[in-house]
């Protein structure tokens, strides 16, 4: 079964300045896809930054940027220069494929990491 | 413009009341989720279909039930014998094939019972 793992509740970064939010999966596919969401008060999940499991460069979306790991079975989400309206609820997620590999499955997410930005 | 749609926004329900919360949407996804979120927690999921008149259990799919008779619809019933269906439901469409899974979510719909 797939796992994903947050182990920072909440996190704290002075604006301007970059943060890593931390997340390590669990899986025995081959094939999968690596997520990251942004959850705002208002409860709206914004779709930040994709990674494939054959992708070898690490994706890129703007200040956004996805470290990815494969053999430590790591995700991490870099944010750089960041901003106050960055403060929210962040989750990591994966999706494994089918069987046959040829389609994705349901998607299974982390606990979430609560951020907040200091002026 | 293409999107997802939940309703109602807010909810509220006696114990022992069934309710059916609404999910629409036009971005002809085959695929539709139905997530539960509870304070401060991550997203479970409940159901999904990844084809009409098809669906399959999720994580915590006991007092919940859904349908799947369009493409478009994915309505999720809350039943009495949900034992504490106090929370955010959160519903999802998505691509199940090509360069990305990624799932497309609606404002989710908060249900109290009182």
């Amino acid at each position: 079964a797939q796992k994903i793992t947050q182990t920072q509740p909440g996190m704290f970064v002075q604006e301007k300045e970059a943060v890593t939010l931390d997340c390590t999966y669990d899986t025995s596919d081959q094939s999968y896809g690596l997520f990251w969401y942004k959850q705002p008060s208002s409860g709206e999940m914004i779709f930040l930054i994709y990674q494939g499991s054959y992708d070898e460069q690490n994706a890129t979306e703007g200040r956004y940027s996805l470290n990815f790991q494969k053999a430590r079975k790591s995700a991490n989400l870099v944010i750089s220069a960041s901003q106050l309206g960055d403060s929210a609820m962040y989750f990591c997620a994966m999706r494994e494929a089918n069987a046959g590999g040829t389609s994705y499955g349901k998607l299974t997410f982390g606990q979430g990491t609560i951020l907040t930005v200091h002026p | 413009d293409g999107g997802i749609t939940q309703s109602p926004k807010y909810l509220f329900r006696k114990e022992g009341q069934n309710v059916t919360l609404s999910c629409e949407q036009n971005l002809n996804h085959d695929a539709m989720y139905w997530y539960r979120q509870d304070p401060g927690q991550g997203l479970r999921l409940i159901y999904y279909s990844q084809i009409v008149n098809d669906f399959q259990k999720g994580d915590i799919a006991e007092g919940y039930s859904v349908s799947r008779e369009k493409k478009e619809s994915f309505p999720l019933t809350v039943t009495s014998a949900q034992k504490n269906p106090t929370a955010f439901y959160l519903c999802a469409s998505g691509e199940d094939r090509g360069r990305s899974g990624e799932l497309f979510f609606g404002e989710g719909s908060r249900l109290t019972v009182l």
